[in-house]
């Protein structure tokens, strides 16, 4: 089955720049999309299609896919893009939804 | 406003069976497929099943495979998950989704938390 692998954790201080990766075999022939969930709520899509944002997302969150890593790009870190983090593809091999494991996102 | 509300959670004995609705609306509730995802507190996230928009195909983890079932009525706007044979590791919060247009999921109901004890 597709595995997607991201690092359990990520730190960044406010303002700088915080990327969050995604490893898969060939994930740059998938569409990644990538939610952002907080404490106590439920998931919310932050990026489609590897790139694209959903009505209401900040600009600041971007997104990329090459080879065999995709990319969640955040800019300008802020306090409350403090968050997990997860990426998610479509196996079409098998008519499965992945996720990966997550990352947790730290403003420092 | 789309609206998507889990019910049917509890705590339920190893062997046993409960079944979860999810309640639409603010949409047209035939026009998308739908998913169930699951969460065991303190974890990631973990697809669970899909069911297309009229029902006619559907898919599940392997996890779930042969013990749980996905169905839809699209007159009552509801989505199902039917879970039988629960096992300990199935406890978790349930979570419905829409899924928006190629597998990804643009709302999401609040979740509903089984828990499989003894």
């Amino acid at each position: 089955s597709y595995v997607l692998t991201q690092p359990p954790s990520v730190s960044v201080a406010p303002g700088r720049t915080a990327r969050i990766t995604c490893g898969g075999n060939k994930i740059v022939s998938k569409s990644v999309h990538w939610y952002q969930q907080k404490p106590g709520q439920a998931p919310v899509l932050v990026i489609y299609y590897d790139s694209d944002r959903p009505s209401g997302i900040p600009e600041r969150f971007s997104g990329s896919n090459s080879g065999d890593t995709a990319t969640l790009t955040i800019s300008r870190v802020e306090a409350g893009d403090e968050a997990d983090y997860y990426c998610q593809v479509w196996d079409s091999s098998r008519d499965h939804v992945v996720f990966g494991g997550g990352t947790k996102l730290t403003v420092l | 406003e789309v609206q998507l509300v889990e019910s049917g959670g509890g705590l339920v004995q190893p062997g046993g069976s409960l079944r979860l609705s999810c309640a639409a609306s603010g949409f047209t509730f035939s026009s998308y497929w739908m998913h169930w995802v699951r969460q065991v507190p303190g974890k990631g996230l973990v697809w669970v099943s899909f069911i297309n928009r009229d029902g006619s195909s559907t898919s599940y983890a392997d996890s779930v495979e042969g013990r749980f079932t996905i169905s839809r009525d699209n007159a009552k706007n509801t989505l199902y998950l039917q879970m039988n044979s629960l096992r300990a590791e199935d406890t978790a919060v349930y979570y419905c989704a829409r899924d928006r247009r190629i597998r990804d999921f643009d709302y999401w109901g609040q979740g509903t938390l089984v828990t499989v004890s003894s």
